[in-house]
């Protein structure tokens, strides 16, 4: 079983659709807890990061902890074309040694 | 992506082949890692570093070594290129923790590699 499961889609969705993306993951050590969004032949980004359990948003993205459940979200209001790329989530233990990447899903908005 | 650079950005070699993949950044970071991505595995850590004399094995680390040259470069190389090594392979770079705002890494545009 992998540390963290993320199904690799792809999501279709129509443009200003809301959209949800998520992650499991077994280790429940796990503190920090990110998202990285990777447009095709790019590096990925950091799009969002969470300490522990809780929400926060940032604009039209919402991202959600639940480590009772050790699982992750990642909400997209008014999903626009410009969304469209591969979401991967990842997270790391206290003391930062190294992250632990989900497959990603990749999303496609359609206009 | 500018502050993480890799070259070359595309290769393609031979079996048996021996290649090197470098990276460099100019972000005055202490710690660089590098990473395969396949689909449907997502990205897997080959080798991290956390200065210039430590060098640590990842999670894939058979087939590849890594040099780290200075604090801003780090070269991976494949020693005899096999066909299941095709696959693009990010470097990247964070600072330690504690330095100020939150911590993350910051990845290069990615080499991508066909051994055939």
């Amino acid at each position: 079983q992998k540390e963290v499961e993320q199904d690799p889609g792809p999501l279709s969705v129509p443009e200003g659709a809301i959209v949800s993306l998520n992650c499991t993951y077994s280790n429940s050590a796990f503190q920090y807890f990110m998202w990285y969004r990777q447009y095709s032949r790019k590096g990925p980004e950091l799009l969002m990061y969470t300490y522990s359990s809780g929400n926060k948003e940032d604009g039209r993205f919402t991202a959600q902890v639940d480590k009772s459940s050790k699982y992750i979200s990642l909400f997209i209001r008014d999903s626009q074309p410009s969304d469209s790329a591969t979401y991967l989530c990842a997270m790391t233990l206290i003391g930062f040694q190294k992250l632990v990447f989900g497959t990603g899903t990749r999303l496609l908005v359609s206009p | 992506d500018a502050d993480v650079t890799q070259t070359p950005r595309n290769r393609i070699t031979k079996t048996g082949k021996r290649i090197m993949l470098e990276c460099s950044q100019t972000k005055g970071h202490d710690r660089m890692y590098w990473y395969r991505q396949d689909p449907g595995l997502g990205l897997r850590l080959i080798y991290y570093s956390f200065d210039v004399k430590d060098i640590n094995k990842g999670e894939i680390s058979d087939g590849y070594s890594v040099s780290r040259q200075a604090q801003a470069k780090f070269s991976l190389s494949l020693e005899s290129a096999i066909p299941n090594q095709t696959a693009l392979y990010f470097c990247a770079t964070s600072d330690r923790p504690g330095q100020g705002g939150q911590w993350t890494q910051y990845f290069g545009p990615g080499t991508r590699l066909l051994v055939l």
